[in-house]
């Protein structure tokens, strides 16, 4: 599975877009882009996932681009319940349930 | 709230003993994941089961051990225990093959003294 790298933190104004990157420049072409998110004192939950087409669910819209080594998940009206740890992780679908969990961005949404 | 449920929530152990964590997973799937999140750090792979035998399995040694039953409940067992196990162990459910989406438990908590 490609490996994915993700800054470690990032805050956003309650009420405000949050735009999370992710990088997966070694994705193979069967290879999803995956999004989950960890609230404190919860276990992860699934958020979005796709292969190479914009995807938007309602809680978020995952932008994959052209060449498909990047993507960016859009949380378009942040509260203060978002904050939480923003997991990307690329595999293969249908595959074992293995998501190899990074560390992460911490995203800190503020009054 | 997914539907997952673990038990116990928290748990103290000593090094060298065994313990037994157990999940119940959502209603109608089939399969069911162990995850174990040391502090600080994303979920690591344990071992998935589905009809009830071991389906994958990450990089754990074999004194994690896990049972999958009719109801497709679960449990993991761990034995032999020393103190890098302590972290929280995660439980997921999903439909075998759709697996595009885990629900999680919220975890059990092990401290090993």
């Amino acid at each position: 599975d490609a490996k994915t790298t993700q800054p470690t933190s990032m805050d956003c104004a309650e009420g405000r877009a949050a735009n999370l990157p992710c990088n997966h420049s070694t994705i193979s072409g069967n290879e999803y882009v995956y999004w989950y998110r960890q609230i404190h004192s919860q276990g992860p939950q699934y958020i979005i996932h796709g292969l190479k087409n914009n995807e938007t669910n309602e809680m978020a819209s995952l932008i994959i681009t052209e060449d498909r080594k990047s993507s960016t998940l859009i949380l378009p009206h942040a509260t203060l319940r978002d904050t939480a740890v923003y997991y990307c992780i690329v595999r293969v679908s249908y595959n074992n349930n293995d998501m190899r969990f990074g560390a992460g961005t911490r995203l800190t949404v503020k009054p | 709230e997914t539907g997952v449920t673990q038990s116990p929530t928290h748990l103290i152990k000593t090094r060298g003993q065994q313990v037994t964590l157990r999940c119940s997973s959502q209603s109608g799937h089939n399969t069911v994941s162990w995850y174990q999140q040391a502090l600080g750090q994303g979920p690591q792979f344990i071992f998935q089961y589905y009809r009830e035998e071991e389906n994958g399995r990450g990089n754990f040694p074999p004194r994690f051990s896990g049972l999958q039953f009719p109801n497709y409940s679960s449990e993991l067992n761990v034995n032999a225990l020393e103190l890098d196990d302590s972290a929280l162990y995660l439980c997921a459910s999903s439909l075998y093959q759709r697996n595009e989406k885990l629900f999680f438990g919220s975890g059990t908590q092990l401290s090993v003294l």
